[in-house]
C-alpha cells in the first residue's frame, strides 16, 4: 500500500520561504510515476503546484512557476517543495500525491499540512 | 489557467442518484479524455474515484460512474448512502503538462 506523508512548519512569516517535505512507503519514487504537490486554501478549489518524476522531469503550474522548486531525495524516498516570497495568500493546506504525469490523475494523497502565513 | 466550474453542493436522500457537473473550457476537458474525480471527506486526503472520465480504479464502488459531453464532464453517484456525504472535486489535464481542479461540490445526504 503507498502511503505519502507531508511534514513541515505550520506557520510562515511572509517573505519567506516555505520547505515541505512528503515521505513516501510502500513504492519506491525512482521506480516510476510523478510524485506531485497540490495545495487548497481555506474555502478555495484544490489547487495543482507541479509534479516531479526521477530523472529530472517537473512540471509546474505557470502561475506558480517562478517561485516553486520541487526536488526528490530518492535515498530517503522523499521528494519536496520550496515555495519562496510567501504571502498570506499562500495559506494552505497542502498535500502531497503520486500523480500529475503521464497517468493524468492522482492516485494515493498524503493527509495534508495547514501551512499558515503569518507575521 | 481558471478553475473547472462545480456546483458549490448538491443533497440527495438514501437510494437516489445524483449528479455533480465540472464545467471546463475546450482546453481542458473538451478537448482531452483525462478528466478524475475526488471524494474529499475533511481531514482526510483526498480519495482517487474516477480517471479518464468514466474509468474506475479498483476497489472504488460501482455506484460512482462518469461521463462527459463537450466541456462538462459529470460524476453520478447512485444508491446514495450516507458515506457519500463529503466534498468532490474534478481535475483535468489542461495541455502543456498542467492540470487544472474543480471548485469543489459539497454533497449532503439528506
Amino acid at each position: 500500500q503507498v502511503q505519502l506523508q507531508e511534514s513541515g512548519p505550520g506557520l510562515v512569516k511572509p517573505s519567506e520561504t516555505l520547505s515541505l517535505t512528503c515521505s513516501v512507503s510502500g513504492y519506491s519514487i525512482s521506480t516510476g510515476f510523478f510524485w506531485g504537490w497540490i495545495r487548497q486554501p481555506p474555502g478555495k478549489a484544490l489547487e495543482w503546484i507541479g509534479s516531479l518524476h526521477h530523472g529530472g522531469t517537473i512540471y509546474h503550474n505557470p502561475s506558480l512557476r517562478s517561485r516553486v522548486t520541487i526536488s526528490e531525495d530518492t535515498s530517503k524516498n522523499r521528494f519536496s517543495l520550496n515555495l519562496r516570497s510567501l504571502a498570506a495568500a499562500d495559506t494552505a493546506v497542502y498535500y502531497c500525491a503520486r500523480g500529475g504525469g503521464y497517468t493524468n490523475f492522482f492516485d494515493y494523497w498524503g493527509q495534508g499540512i495547514l501551512v499558515t502565513v503569518s507575521s | 489557467q481558471s478553475a473547472l466550474t462545480q456546483p458549490a453542493s448538491v443533497s440527495g436522500s438514501p437510494g437516489q442518484s445524483i449528479t455533480i457537473s465540472c464545467t471546463g473550457t475546450s482546453s481542458d476537458v473538451g478537448y482531452y479524455n483525462s478528466v478524475s474525480w475526488y471524494q474529499h471527506h475533511p481531514g482526510k486526503g483526498p480519495k482517487f474515484m474516477i480517471y479518464d472520465v468514466s474509468k474506475r480504479p479498483a476497489g472504488v464502488s460501482n455506484r460512482f460512474s462518469g461521463s462527459k459531453s463537450g466541456n462538462t464532464a459529470s460524476l453520478t453517484i447512485s444508491g446514495l448512502q450516507a458515506e457519500d456525504e463529503a466534498d468532490y472535486y474534478c481535475c483535468s489535464y489542461a495541455g502543456s503538462s498542467t492540470f487544472v481542479f474543480g471548485t469543489g461540490t459539497k454533497v449532503t445526504v439528506l
